[in-house]
């Protein structure tokens, strides 16, 4: 079964701090990973994109690994700001349909 | 011109009206989608839209109605609908990329 599981749920961390989010998939065959920024009542917004060959790629304060043997990607945002609070989604394309995870919901806090 | 717009962005409507989502981007995208997200939920798909010829329903019901009038546009009409059909409906387009997700519109049905 073409499942995308993501840890935590939820995360709550201080500004100025770091943090890592994690994505697990079942996903096959696999043709790229994203992970998108979903600010509350609004649409995704692609922050990275990966093939079976990349192991990382960065976008600002934004790094996203992955390491298609053990099927596993994460995301490190460093020095997180207020702005970063958002659900951020991981999503595993097999052509269409893409299959997504249900999410971490990153509060960062003054 | 990276955008993909959506109108309205709130719309509240009876279950016996009818009304119409529309889309558009400008980004010469030959893949068109439409999702319905849920609260707290990953986005689900509903269409697929591929150089303007609808090729994914999602079992969707017919109370949900896509036309794809040209390359750039992607409408959604609505009729009779229920209040579980109560949602963010998000638009998104794509070029053997990633997907660019619009807005969203908040639909509220009474």
């Amino acid at each position: 079964k073409n499942q995308v599981e993501q840890s935590p749920q939820s995360l709550i961390i201080l500004e100025g701090k770091n943090c890592t989010l994690q994505c697990n998939y079942t996903v096959s065959p696999f043709s790229n990973l994203r992970w998108y920024k979903q600010d509350t009542g609004r649409g995704p917004v692609s922050l990275t994109i990966m093939t079976f060959s990349e192991n990382t790629k960065s976008n600002g304060r934004y790094t996203a690994t992955l390491d298609a043997d053990t099927k596993q990607s994460s995301l490190h945002i460093t020095a997180s700001q207020l702005s970063d609070s958002a659900s951020y989604i991981c999503v595993v394309s097999r052509n269409t349909p893409l299959v997504f995870g249900k999410g971490t919901r990153l509060s960062v806090i003054a | 011109d990276t955008e993909v717009t959506q109108t309205p962005k709130h719309l509240v409507m009876g279950m016996t009206n009818k009304k119409s989502l529309k889309c558009e981007q400008h980004m010469g995208h030959r893949a068109m989608y439409w999702y319905k997200q849920k609260a707290k939920k990953p986005p689900e798909l509903m269409f697929v839209y591929s150089y303007e010829k609808l090729s994914i329903n999602e079992s969707v019901p017919s109370r949900f109605s896509p036309e794809c009038p040209n390359s750039s546009l992607l409408n959604l009409h609505l009729h009779a609908l229920q209040p579980e059909d109560s949602a963010l409906y998000l638009c998104a387009s794509s070029q053997g990329g990633p997907q660019y997700f619009g807005p969203g519109t908040r639909l509220l049905v009474l």
